[in-house]
């Protein structure tokens, strides 16, 4: 069965203290695994799309990364403001559909 | 990036009413569009997809009589929740995708949070 595991599920950071959050992923045939960034009481917002092994992709303060059992997000000298949860999701071949993440509910406090 | 909107964005009703969500794409041609639930700390979870003109497509689980779903243009999907029940309050996301690609990026609406009493 196509799963997509992220962990923490929660995590306290400091202003400037850097960290990853990791997306383990089970799904035949990924086609493209995606970063959201989701604030409470909001639909996602759409970050990175991964495609291959290897790919790497950065927007500001965060990276994602691929390898072909996980995807990291790192994130470097975190802000207030970059408080969110942070859900990854999967698109296998087999299912045609994105397969989210419980996601990571990331707190940065000045 | 594209704009996805829903409305309502909160709705209370009570047991055995039905509810609809609009959900609307505001600057693009919406070929399909995808309904999802929330529950609270879980994960979205795909209800159905909709492609414009043609009957939606459930995910197994997922009464289809009982979860409506209506993608009559290119912009605008309705979900009408039918004779709503307590366990059927949820966070209510829909999404948009101007294409037919897999590859094309979905828009994902503000979400409707539906309480039933």
């Amino acid at each position: 069965e196509d799963q997509v595991t992220q962990s923490p599920e929660a995590l306290r950071l400091q202003e400037g203290e850097s960290s990853s959050l990791n997306c383990s992923y089970t799904v035949s045939g990924l086609r493209g695994l995606f970063w959201y960034r989701q604030d409470p009481g909001k639909g996602p917002e759409f970050l990175f799309t991964l495609y291959s092994a290897g790919e790497e992709k950065e927007k500001e303060r965060l990276k994602a990364t691929l390898t072909k059992k996980e995807s990291f997000l790192h994130i470097t000298a975190p802000k207030p403001e970059d408080s969110a949860t942070y859900l990854c999701a999967a698109y296998g071949g087999a299912t045609n559909k994105l397969i989210f993440g419980t996601g990571t509910l990331l707190a940065v406090q000045p | 990036g594209a704009v996805v909107s829903q409305h309502p964005s909160r709705v209370i009703c009570k047991s055995g009413t039905s509810v609809k969500i609009e959900c609307r794409s505001l600057d693009f041609q919406a070929t399909t569009m995808f309904w999802y639930r929330q529950f609270p700390k879980q994960s979205l979870m795909l209800m159905a997809t909709s492609n414009e003109g043609s009957k939606a497509t459930y995910e197994q689980g997922v009464e289809k009589d009982k979860f409506l779903i209506n993608h009559a243009s290119l912009t605008l999907s309705t979900l009408t929740v039918t004779s709503a029940h307590p366990e059927d309050s949820s966070f209510y996301i829909c999404s948009a995708r101007g294409g037919a690609d897999w590859n094309n990026e979905q828009f994902f609406g503000p979400g409707t949070r539906l309480t039933v009493l």
